[in-house]
């Protein structure tokens, strides 16, 4: 079946601009995950939603950055008046059930690049 | 603190020789501990976890809880086996959010 998908893959933007990342899980799965991956920072958490819950926020850098997830499903990162140091590859993952070990399935990510 | 120390960012061998690639954690309680890969334009992927105590692909990861280290082993490694490993942790028994090391790239060389 079809895996975790992201779009765009790729994002040019200029300093300032707003952007919006879509990610789309694996169908099923209750949890979806952010995270960001960038060279002086490596592989970041940034936050996580389950089923009705509400979301872990905490791995999130500042209040420019926010998520939601429409429907139990498909999920959008938004960065507010983006900075160069938002620039890195932004990675979704989803799991069947957050609880135990369940492996976590990521999605080929978006690159962006602040102008 | 809750972290994860991958020390080489970079580790390069000869097909055939052995592997190990090194990771230490720190965190209080009982984490589970996970190895992801990522090879060249591929997506991140699971690679093993302590808690299966399964070989994949050859390798091996003990969990030490003495020294706080999960490192990764194969005796034997192959050309295919160039690829980003990172190590991570979560806590056990709830939502596993995922922390990860910096990764170290394993090249194999022929």
């Amino acid at each position: 079946g079809a895996g975790v998908s992201q779009s765009p893959s790729n994002k040019v933007t200029e300093k300032g601009k707003d952007v919006e990342l879509r990610c789309d899980p694996i169908s099923g799965h209750t949890a979806l995950y952010w995270y960001r991956q960038s060279l002086g920072q490596g592989l970041e958490f940034l936050i996580y939603f389950q089923g009705n819950s509400a979301p872990d926020k905490s791995g999130l850098p500042s209040d420019r950055f926010s998520a939601e997830r429409t429907g139990g499903s498909v999920s959008t990162l938004t960065i507010q008046r983006t900075q160069q140091e938002d620039s890195a590859v932004y990675l979704c993952a989803s799991s069947l059930d957050p609880s135990g070990t369940n492996e976590q399935f990521f999605g080929p990510g978006t690159r962006l690049t602040v102008l | 603190a809750q972290r994860v120390t991958q020390p080489e960012k970079l580790l390069s061998v000869f097909k055939g020789a052995p592997v190990e690639l090194k990771c230490n954690y720190s965190y209080s309680g009982s984490p589970e501990l996970f190895w992801y890969v990522q090879y060249s334009r591929q997506r991140l992927q699971l690679l093993l976890r302590h808690i299966s105590r399964e070989s994949i692909k050859g390798f091996t990861a003990d969990l030490n809880k003495g020294e706080t280290s999960f490192h990764l082993k194969k005796p034997f490694a192959q050309e295919e086996d160039s690829a980003m490993y990172y190590c991570a942790l979560s806590r056990s028994g709830g939502y596993n959010k995922l922390i990860f090391g910096a990764g170290t790239r394993l090249a194999v060389h022929p």
